[in-house]
């Protein structure tokens, strides 16, 4: 069964590093998003993306924060100066057709910022 | 705006015992609601999905949910726990007018009684 592959799997980063988190979506899926789990919260939405632009954000994905399709089967999240605050559970979805709403979950990430 | 709450922080059931984790919604148009498990250091696993077909959904594992709008509700079932079925359980509602974001309850910690 097809699944969303996110790497790496847990990253360490000094505070002010950039980072880049890395997600295959499912294949021939067409809308792509990221959502963050500080521990012991709620899952929280940061940003979709289709067509090669976001199709929405929330008040989270501020400047510092920006998401790429480099290819047609990478989907990135990039935090350009990471803080404390950063330090989560990322996790990227994705979606097939626009009369389909079930997103498919990857497994995660877990970015600690030191 | 969409909204979910669910009303539990933490349940714990004895094994062979029924299941209920309970979730309430808020939802400006006809919404899609969803169950998600995510165990110890995992991703988030879709269990079922409510999309204004059958109010009464069944999903993996045993589970079902049915979605009652005249009480803004989509709880949660099981008829017999197991113990892999402890968890942290996830609801999350999708309004279906062009809204892309998944909005997440703050979940439900089940714990299983050998």
């Amino acid at each position: 069964e097809p699944e969303v592959t996110q790497t790496p799997s847990h990253q360490v980063t000094q505070m002010g590093q950039e980072v880049i988190l890395r997600c295959v979506p499912i294949s021939n899926h067409l809308y792509f998003y990221w959502y963050r789990q500080i521990l012991g919260q709620k899952v929280e939405f940061l940003v979709s993306f289709y067509n090669n632009e976001i199709s929405e954000k929330s008040e989270i994905f501020d400047d510092q924060f920006s998401v790429e399709r480099p290819d047609g089967s990478n989907f990135t999240l990039k935090i350009r100066s990471t803080k404390l605050e950063d330090s989560a559970m990322y996790f990227c979805a994705s979606r097939g057709r626009r009369n389909t709403d079930t997103q498919y979950f990857g497994p995660g990430t877990r970015l600690t910022v030191l | 705006a969409q909204s979910v709450t669910q009303l539990d922080s933490h349940v714990s059931v004895s094994e062979g015992t029924p299941v209920l984790l309970r979730c309430n919604y808020s939802s400006s148009y006809s919404p899609s609601l969803f169950w998600y498990v995510q165990h110890p250091n995992k991703g988030l696993q879709l269990l079922l999905k409510y999309t204004s077909a059958a109010t009464l959904v069944k999903g993996i594992n045993g589970f079902e949910a049915e979605f009652k709008k005249s009480e803004t509700s989509f709880h949660l079932t099981k008829p017999s726990a197991h113990m892999s079925d402890a968890a942290e359980y996830f609801c999350a509602v999708i309004s279906n007018f062009g809204n892309e974001k998944l909005t997440f309850g703050t979940g439900t910690r089940l714990t299983i009684i050998p």
